[in-house]
């Protein structure tokens, strides 16, 4: 199966710094790549995701990049806010049923 | 439009008892998911549904059961609870590829 590895595990950055999240991935049929925001005890919530035919994709701060050739995907927060302290999780996973392998997790921590 | 619901938010079961944590969706989506995490550990996938009456096993299915009678409704089930199961569970559904959680159950197995 799917196997994602995230990277790193805990991110302390100052305010308005950039931070950037790291993931593999193992399986090659891999397609689809969310990523998502789980603040203090509620759900994991969508916030950007990329399809394996596009290499880039932005909304605002946030931008996430896909090397297929490599199996790697980054997030990159620009500008950040103390709103943006959270745990972020990668994911992958393809067509079909539509099951998603995830990351352990990043703990971003943006210091005022 | 309220989206994944889960319930309880929070419950104390004792070793060898059993529970079942509902979930229901309002957004018509054919596919639904089960999920446990674990501190450090990410989201692992324990049973998933791609439509009503039909389930399959995920990752983590051991001691655990599931059912999809409906399309809004996918339950999961515990039958003897053991300190393992202690874990907060997601429920998530989607319509194809993304995948929107519930805000999740606490389960503390004493």
């Amino acid at each position: 199966g799917e196997n994602v590895e995230q990277h790193p595990s805990t991110l302390s950055v100052q305010e308005g710094d950039s931070a950037v999240i790291k993931c593999t991935y193992s399986d090659s049929a891999s397609n689809y790549f969310p990523w998502y925001k789980q603040e203090l005890g509620k759900g994991p919530q969508l916030i950007i995701d990329i399809r394996s035919n596009v290499g880039e994709k932005k909304d605002q701060r946030i931008a996430v990049t896909l090397n297929k050739t490599a199996k790697h995907f980054s997030l990159h927060i620009t500008e950040t806010q103390p709103e943006d302290s959270a745990v972020y999780f990668c994911a992958a996973g393809g067509f079909g049923d539509y099951k998603l392998s995830f990351g352990a997790g990043t703990t971003v921590t943006v210091r005022a | 439009n309220a989206g994944v619901t889960q319930t309880p938010k929070f419950r104390i079961l004792k070793i060898g008892q059993s529970m079942t944590l509902q979930c229901t969706q309002d957004m018509n989506h054919n596919y639904m998911y089960w999920y446990r995490q674990d501190p450090g550990m990410g989201l692992k996938l324990i049973y998933y549904s791609v439509g009503a009456g039909i389930t399959d096993k995920g990752e983590v299915p051991n001691g655990y059961n599931v059912s999809r009678s409906t399309t809004e409704d996918f339950p999961l089930r515990l039958e003897l609870a053991a300190p393992s199961q202690t874990s907060v569970y997601f429920c998530a559904s989607s319509l194809e590829e993304t995948q929107y959680f519930g805000p999740g159950t606490r389960l503390l197995v004493l």
